[in-house]
């Protein structure tokens, strides 16, 4: 069945660091893949999302590339904010029905 | 505020009582979801409709689970005879699917869009 691995947190960061949170995904077909976001005390948001191959999707500075030849959807930033302190999560859609999630990676930046 | 709701917010109960939740999804939204989310887990789905008919469920929603969406519009989910293994945080979102009927899809028919989640702990 379908599957999303994701890094295993916490990450830890210095402000202004460069982030990457590595996804991999096991799928047939075409999924669409997002990366949300769980705020402290907060519900899932949606962060970015991409629909087909070699899409990048980007928001509030974060980007993510659909690399099918590696099944990969890797979440990058260049500086990042004690504010991106957060859950993410990489998740997979197939079928326009339910999403497959990994199981989240945490992220602390410090000041 | 036009995003998917949740109610209650948190739920405490004794095992072996009843618990249920609601879900209004974001008007318009004709698809919606359930799942849930264990501490440092990803989220797990459970069931979804699209408008008034529940389409699939999961392996994870046993017989002591039941979903309703009876107008097309909010949800239920209902938990009897809870255990503690049901403690978790139990999560809604909608979507917009094209009915087919429609020359294109309105919007974007990907994205599911989350409620705040009931957080529900069984003593």
């Amino acid at each position: 069945g379908d599957s999303v691995t994701q890094m295993e947190g916490p990450v830890t960061l210095s402000e202004e660091a460069f982030l990457t949170i590595n996804c991999t995904y096991t799928a047939t077909g075409y999924p669409s893949l997002f990366w949300y976001v769980q705020y402290p005390g907060e519900g899932l948001q949606l962060l970015l999302k991409a629909t087909k191959a070699d899409d990048k999707g980007s928001n509030k500075g974060f980007e993510a590339t659909y690399r099918k030849e590696t099944t990969s959807f890797h979440l990058e930033k260049g500086s990042v904010q004690v504010s991106d302190s957060a859950v993410y999560f990489c998740a997979l859609l197939r079928g326009g029905n339910k999403l497959t999630f990994g199981g989240g990676t945490r992220v602390l930046v410090k000041p | 505020d036009t995003g998917v709701s949740q109610n209650p917010r948190h739920k405490i109960t004794k095992r072996g009582q009843n618990v249920t939740f609601r879900c209004d999804p974001i008007s318009e939204h004709n698809r919606l979801y359930w799942y849930r989310q264990t501490l440092g887990q990803g989220p797990e789905f459970l069931t979804y409709f699209q408008n008034e008919a529940q389409l699939e469920k999961s392996r994870l929603l046993s017989d002591r689970f039941s979903a309703e969406r009876p107008k097309g519009s909010f949800s239920t989910l209902e938990i009897q005879r809870t255990e503690q293994g049901d403690s978790a945080m139990y999560l809604c979102a909608s979507s917009l699917a094209s009915s087919g009927r429609a020359r294109r899809p309105l919007g974007d028919t990907d994205t599911q869009y989350f409620g705040p989640g009931t957080r529900l702990t069984v003593l």
